[in-house]
């Protein structure tokens, strides 16, 4: 079955990392990604992982996959104030052509 | 700059009147989603277009309805709206060949 999760809220000071976790259950997903929305606003692309791969760096951000255990997560280095935002994790299943997204993680950047 | 538009960005129906909710794009994508997000959950995939093939999500209400007429544009109707129906509707598209997808900024809809 397709359910992904994730923690509601995430609180940082400007400047350190940020880590937002993700699990997800369908085993047979292809890719995996992130998207931020800010207030508003649609979701923006952030990155996204093959289920082939463990690792994928894009200059602030490292996307971690450990696929035996189902666990996907964004590190943002040196975290701003405009990276407040709510991030979604979300996974791509080939059947269907569909993207399930989790529940979306609210991060606040503290001065 | 290729995007995808979604108009209006806000609107305001009333109970039980038909509303259409516009996107297109110009990324000459061949797949098109609608998806509705309500406060603080995750977008949920209503249906979705590839080339002309419609894909209607199993629990998607009778009551939603969508329309593509060419590539550029999709439409998605909403016949008699209830205030359960108020939310954020997001259009994204994709490339049959990518798996990305590219959301617009979506429409707030409102039912009083």
């Amino acid at each position: 079955g397709e359910d992904v999760e994730q923690s509601l809220f995430l609180s940082v000071r400007e400047g350190d990392s940020s880590v937002i976790n993700c699990t997800y259950t369908d085993s047979s997903s292809t890719y995996l990604y992130w998207y931020k929305q800010e207030p508003g606003a649609g979701l923006q692309l952030l990155t996204y992982i093959f289920s082939n791969m463990d690792m994928k760096q894009d200059q602030r951000l490292t996307v971690l996959l450990n696929k035996k255990d189902k666990h996907l997560s964004l590190r943002i280095a040196d975290t701003q104030t405009g990276d407040s935002a709510i991030y979604f994790c979300a996974e791509f299943t080939g059947g269907g052509n569909k993207l399930t997204f989790g529940t979306g993680t609210q991060l606040k950047v503290e001065l | 700059d290729a995007m995808v538009i979604q108009n209006p960005r806000y609107q305001v129906t009333q109970f039980g009147k038909p509303v259409t909710l516009s996107c297109s794009q110009t990324l000459n994508h061949n797949v098109m989603y609608w998806y509705q997000q309500k406060s603080s959950q995750a977008p949920k995939l209503l249906f979705h277009y590839y080339d002309k093939d419609f894909n209607n999500e199993a629990d998607t209400p009778d009551n939603f309805q969508s329309r593509r007429p060419n590539t550029s544009f999709c439409f998605l109707d909403i016949r008699s709206p209830g205030l359960g129906d108020a939310a954020m509707y997001l259009c994204a598209t994709s490339s049959g060949k990518s798996y990305e997808q590219y959301f617009g900024p979506g429409t707030r809809l409102t039912v009083t």
